[in-house]
């Protein structure tokens, strides 16, 4: 099955701070979600990328399609407390389904 | 509009009992994805559907594990008989049965079997 891998696994970082994470993948894909999981609940589709070099926003949050097509980055800006959370990122090739990666664990310290 | 619905939130039971979580997808959606989330091996895919047919299920762990579709808006998995190594959460995403369509999960049903 297809590779997904997220970095870094954990972050910890102060209110704020601006946060980095991304995701790469073994084969290209063709469509890149972001995702966050809160404590006890499923995972919120947060941004949905459909071509390579996309950059698109939502609030703070910014995501962006590699060029290759085999990596997405994620983005947010002056983090909050409430931006705790686990972060995935998902990837389709073709049909419609999604391979996941392994997650980032972001812990903001007010 | 309502997302996707699982129930039970919770379920504690001792092995050896059957076990059944349900799921109820967004109105129009016609795509249902079953998925476990254990923090040693992340979120794994054990099933999907389209349009009520079962398309892949190569992540199903064994045959103690089951899953339906009724209907074009529910679904169950079923565990016949639970073990101590099923606990773990379970959730289910629906999306329309389209190539580049998202999934929307629901909050999980978190079973322990003792």
């Amino acid at each position: 099955g297809q590779q997904l891998n997220q970095s870094p696994q954990s972050m910890f970082i102060q209110e704020g701070e601006d946060v980095s994470m991304n995701c790469t993948s073994s084969s290209i894909f063709n469509t890149w979600l972001w995702y966050k999981q809160d404590p006890g609940e499923g995972p919120v589709l947060l941004i949905a990328l459909y071509k390579a070099g996309e950059l698109t926003s939502n609030g703070r949050l910014t995501a962006q399609f590699g060029t290759t097509r085999k990596d997405s980055f994620l983005n947010i800006s002056a983090s909050i407390p409430s931006d705790v959370g686990i972060y995935f990122c998902a990837g389709q090739w073709t049909g419609n389904q999604f391979y996941f990666g392994t997650g980032t664990s972001l812990t903001v310290i007010p | 509009d309502a997302g996707v619905i699982q129930s039970p939130r919770h379920e504690v039971t001792e092995m050896g009992q059957e076990v059944t979580l349900r799921c109820k997808l967004i109105s129009g959606h016609n795509s249902l994805f079953w998925y476990r989330q254990t923090m040693m091996r992340g979120l794994e895919l054990l099933i999907y559907f389209n349009n009520n047919v079962p398309i892949d299920d190569s992540g199903m762990p064994e045959d103690r594990f089951s899953a339906k579709m009724p209907n074009a808006s529910f679904s169950t998995l079923k565990i016949q008989p639970s073990e101590p190594r099923d606990s773990a959460v379970y959730f289910c995403a629906s999306s329309f049965a389209r190539p580049n369509q998202p999934q929307h999960f629901g909050d999980g049903t978190r079973l322990s079997i003792l």
